[in-house]
């Protein structure tokens, strides 16, 4: 099993420019997870899908899309980069059930300047 | 507002002594409670969870207490080696709405030889 795999690990983006940030899972998870991290800020929740089909908003959706077509496949999208969407992003993945720990990706680096 | 802190960004401790982090959380009723463990340029992963109604939960040399009474929770690693240094994140999930993690800032802990 891979676990989490987010795809890429790094990103230089400009202002304006759009990109998806990939994210799959092999554990047949339903839950599944985008956060953020910005130095001493901790993980920001963006978006969350609880099963295919079904996404809904976290703390700071704006400027972030996401879908969910598939239970694997949890990509988000960046329209429009700017450059406070610099920061760590991290997918996640957990079952439904309590206690429902996470399983997190290695994260992808952006950086828009 | 609901919110979490951890006690403070960086923690220095000798090797062989015990690591005290603190977790404290206002506004907020949580079903249960997870500490993670992320390493420089890494996703966190998963290390305890401890549930309302426990008072205390080991694994090997970590010990995790929580107190709803004091909104508090704190992460011990006793006889503390320097492959404990790592930032440590308290994550709280709720009763209700539970398909969300809401995340702590993380402390940076080093252990020093």
């Amino acid at each position: 099993n891979a676990g989490v795999t987010q795809t890429p690990k790094f990103r230089i983006l400009k202002i304006g420019q759009s990109m998806t940030l990939q994210c799959t899972q092999d554990m047949n998870h339903n839950y599944m997870y985008w956060y953020r991290q910005d130095p001493g800020m901790g993980l920001k929740l963006i978006y969350y899908s609880v099963g295919a089909g079904i996404t809904d908003k976290g703390e700071v959706p704006n400027g972030y899309n996401v879908s969910r077509s598939t239970t694997e496949d949890f990509p988000l999208r960046l329209e429009l980069a700017a450059p406070s969407q610099t920061s760590v992003y991290f997918c996640a993945s957990r079952t439904q059930g309590f206690p429902g720990e996470l399983f997190f990706g290695e994260g992808s680096r952006l950086t828009v300047l | 507002s609901q919110k979490i802190e951890q006690n403070s960004e960086a923690l220095n401790i000798q090797e062989g002594k015990t690591a005290t982090l603190t977790c404290n959380y206002t506004n907020y009723s949580p079903a249960y409670l997870q500490w993670y463990r992320q390493d420089p340029g890494r996703g966190p992963v998963f290390l305890l969870l401890i549930r309302e109604n426990e008072k205390e939960k080991r694994k090997e040399r970590l010990k995790v207490t929580f107190d709803t009474t004091l909104k508090q929770s704190l992460f011990h690693i006793t006889a503390s080696q320097p492959a404990d240094s790592a930032t440590y994140l308290c994550a709280l999930i709720s009763n209700f709405g539970n398909e969300k993690l809401t995340f702590g800032t993380g402390t940076r802990l080093t252990i020093i030889p």
